[in-house]
């Protein structure tokens, strides 16, 4: 596609529910990246693919946080028994790791409001 | 660890006035330094960016140099508009490999006209 495209791009959670988020990014982007931006701060990683291996996790706040990308290509963020503090932006990103200094190429995010 | 420091906002000014953002980091080895924005409902987008000292990243009347001596790549334009009105995002992405973004926290810039 054009660009990164994440859906939903609202979703409204009660707390203790499974969320899904979905991600498609760049076709041909290698790379993926999940960011969670609380209100008010900066995006911070949550997760690094490579194709469809997921080589960081260490930014996933909880063991209720999982990721795949099973193809190498659209991934999924799931988020189980949401908390409150879950409540943020989720964005994603991909980039081509085949150019030097290359550029991240982000969504338009998805809000998640957990009530 | 790397980190970005960015100056708190929000930030008002009047159109066409001179707009300075700061930002400075911590980082190992020489990372590259990028400028983000966020329009209104909108994704962030790349502004602007340097990857080496001494280069200067410029994009729609923004400038910010790498300062190596400084640890800074503050942002800067000459004459802000009505539709500047975003939040800038600092960042930076460490040297080594495919690594992901830094971002410090975000600087919200209001012009008013």
């Amino acid at each position: 596609g054009a660009g990164v495209s994440q859906s939903p791009r609202y979703k409204v959670a009660k707390r203790g529910q499974d969320v899904a988020l979905r991600c498609d990014p760049i076709s041909g982007h290698v790379s993926l990246f999940w960011y969670q931006q609380a209100l008010g701060q900066g995006p911070e990683f949550l997760t690094y693919f490579q194709n469809e291996a997921q080589l960081d996790k260490s930014g996933l706040p909880s063991d209720r946080f999982f990721a795949e990308r099973p193809e190498g290509s659209v991934s999924t963020l799931k988020i189980q028994r949401t908390q409150q503090e879950d409540s943020a932006v989720y964005l994603c990103a991909s980039s081509d790791p085949g150019q030097l200094n290359t550029e991240a190429f982000f969504g338009q995010g998805t809000r998640l409001t957990v009530v | 660890g790397n980190s970005v420091t960015q100056m708190e906002g929000p930030v008002t000014l009047s159109e066409e006035a001179f707009l300075t953002i700061n930002c400075t980091y911590t980082a190992t080895g020489y990372p590259s330094l990028f400028w983000y924005v966020q329009y209104p409902g909108e994704g962030l987008q790349l502004l602007l960016k340097a990857t080496k000292a001494d280069d200067k990243g410029s994009n729609k009347g923004f400038e910010a140099t790498y300062r190596k001596e400084t640890t800074s790549f503050h942002l800067e334009k000459g004459s802000v508009q009505v539709s500047d009105s975003a939040v800038y995002f600092c960042a930076l992405k460490p040297i080594s490999g495919n690594t992901p973004l830094v971002f410090g926290k975000g600087t919200r810039l209001s012009v008013i006209a």
